[in-house]
């Protein structure tokens, strides 16, 4: 089975300074990867995702992640935060043996971006 | 092009009672999967419907059940409402459905059990 666990389910920065989340994973075989963020009354909206290639993969809005494969993470990175990043973030992993795509995912780690 | 859309936005319900709440997939997307959100939770996988058979199902009882229609278009039906369903209730999209592919989500139909 597979699972995602996020470490901190809360995250404060101060504009301009780098937002980091934690994203670890556990899959019998290699996962796809996903992050996903969510704006307050809003769905989701996939900020980018890993499937093969280039570990280090580049989303939207300046956010980037790196697939560790030894260390079973796909941690999410952006080097300046911004006040439209306050939202919630989701990491999530898809079997890529399964039929379909569903997606398994982590508990969420919630950015508040200080002035 | 159309996103994903759902309705009804709100819907209060009382213990017992039984909820339809319906997605509209986005144009050509021919697999819909169903998740709820629990308060301060991640989204939990109900199932999902490829070409109007399910395709996959979370860890949900039955009282959980499903539809896609000819136009993928999907219905996510809960009977016997209980007060732990009271959650947010996504639906996504996608083509082809393969787990390699991104997911489109529609903004939710927020569900309170009372």
């Amino acid at each position: 089975a597979q699972s995602v666990t996020q470490l901190g389910s809360h995250v404060s920065v101060s504009e301009g300074a780098l937002v980091l989340l934690r994203c670890n994973y556990s899959s019998s075989v290699p996962p796809y990867l996903f992050w996903y963020v969510q704006y307050p009354n809003q769905g989701l909206q996939l900020l980018l995702k890993y499937t093969t290639g280039a570990t280090l993969v580049k989303g939207i809005n300046g956010f980037e992640a790196e697939f560790k494969k030894s260390e079973t993470s796909f941690h999410l990175t952006k080097p300046s935060a911004h006040m439209s990043d306050a939202a919630e973030y989701f990491c999530a992993v898809s079997d890529n043996r399964a039929a379909g795509n569903k997606l398994t995912f982590g508990g969420g780690t919630r950015v508040l971006v200080k002035p | 092009e159309t996103g994903v859309t759902q309705s009804p936005t709100h819907l209060i319900k009382t213990r017992g009672q039984q909820v339809t709440l319906r997605c509209s997939s986005q144009s050509g997307h021919n697999t819909v999967s169903w998740y709820q959100q629990a308060l301060g939770q991640g989204p939990q996988f109900i199932f999902q419907y490829y070409r109007e058979e399910e395709n996959g199902r979370g860890n949900f009882p039955p009282r959980f059940s499903g539809l896609q229609f000819p136009n993928y278009s999907s219905e996510l039906n809960v009977n016997a409402l209980e007060l732990d369903d009271s959650a947010l209730y996504l639906c996504a999209s996608s083509f082809p459905r393969g787990a390699y592919n991104e997911q489109f989500f529609g903004p939710g139909t927020r569900l309170t059990v009372l």
